[in-house]
């Protein structure tokens, strides 16, 4: 069975700093994988995704993630965070022979002024 | 606009009494889905519908049903059965199951048992 873990709860970091957000994935066959953003009291929004292709995968807001199969990571990554980006980031799996998205645990962002 | 539209917002229960959370999508997406999300840890999938008149249980379905009587439509009754059910519920849907696409959410609802 695929599963999704996120290796930290909370991330705090100063605005305009860089910031990387790790998942790890374990799966036997091959995946689709995404990050979602989380505003409070909302539902989740799509980053990015990586389905096949290019490794280095571009998404909404100056994020970008890279998905690396030896390792089984994809982590996501922004050069310069602003306080907007405050917010829960979760990382999710999709097996090609399921198609049910599995969740990571979540990383609360917190972009200090 | 398009998408999924989730009601109430808020709702509070007293211990005992079933729920019913509404959950509508405008997308013509043939799969939708329920989550339940609590703090740290994730969200967790309840009960997930392909296609019209069929539904299958996810990975904590105990204490709920669900119904697809209509393709726009994916109502999930939290019963009295489930005994911690005070979280955040998000329904979301996809053009369908096999599809390499991602989930489109909802607004979510966040029930209260009292």
């Amino acid at each position: 069975a695929q599963s999704v873990t996120q290796l930290d709860s909370q991330v705090p970091v100063f605005e305009e700093a860089p910031v990387e957000l790790r998942c790890n994935y374990s799966s036997s066959v091959s995946v689709y994988l995404f990050w979602y953003v989380q505003y409070p009291n909302q539902g989740l929004q799509l980053l990015l995704k990586y389905l096949s292709g290019s490794t280095l995968v571009k998404g909404i807001n100056g994020f970008e993630a890279e998905f690396n199969k030896s390792q089984t990571s994809f982590h996501l990554r922004k050069p310069s965070v602003h306080i907007s980006d405050t917010a829960e980031y979760f990382c999710a799996v999709r097996t090609s022979n399921t198609g049910k998205l599995i969740f990571g645990q979540g990383t609360t962002l917190q972009v200090k002024p | 606009d398009g998408g999924i539209t989730q009601s109430p917002k808020y709702l509070f229960r007293k211990e005992g009494q079933n729920v019913t959370l509404s959950c509508e999508q405008n997308l013509n997406h043939d799969a939708m889905y329920w989550y339940r999300q609590d703090p740290g840890q994730g969200l967790r999938l309840i009960y997930y519908s392909q296609i019209v008149n069929d539904f299958q249980k996810g990975d904590i379905a105990e204490g709920y049903s669900v119904s697809r009587e209509k393709k726009e439509s994916f109502p999930l009754t939290v019963t009295s059965a489930q005994k911690n059910p005070t979280a955040f519920y998000l329904c979301a849907s996809s053009p369908g199951l096999a599809n390499t696409g991602e989930l489109f959410f909802g607004e979510g609802s966040r029930l209260t048992v009292l």
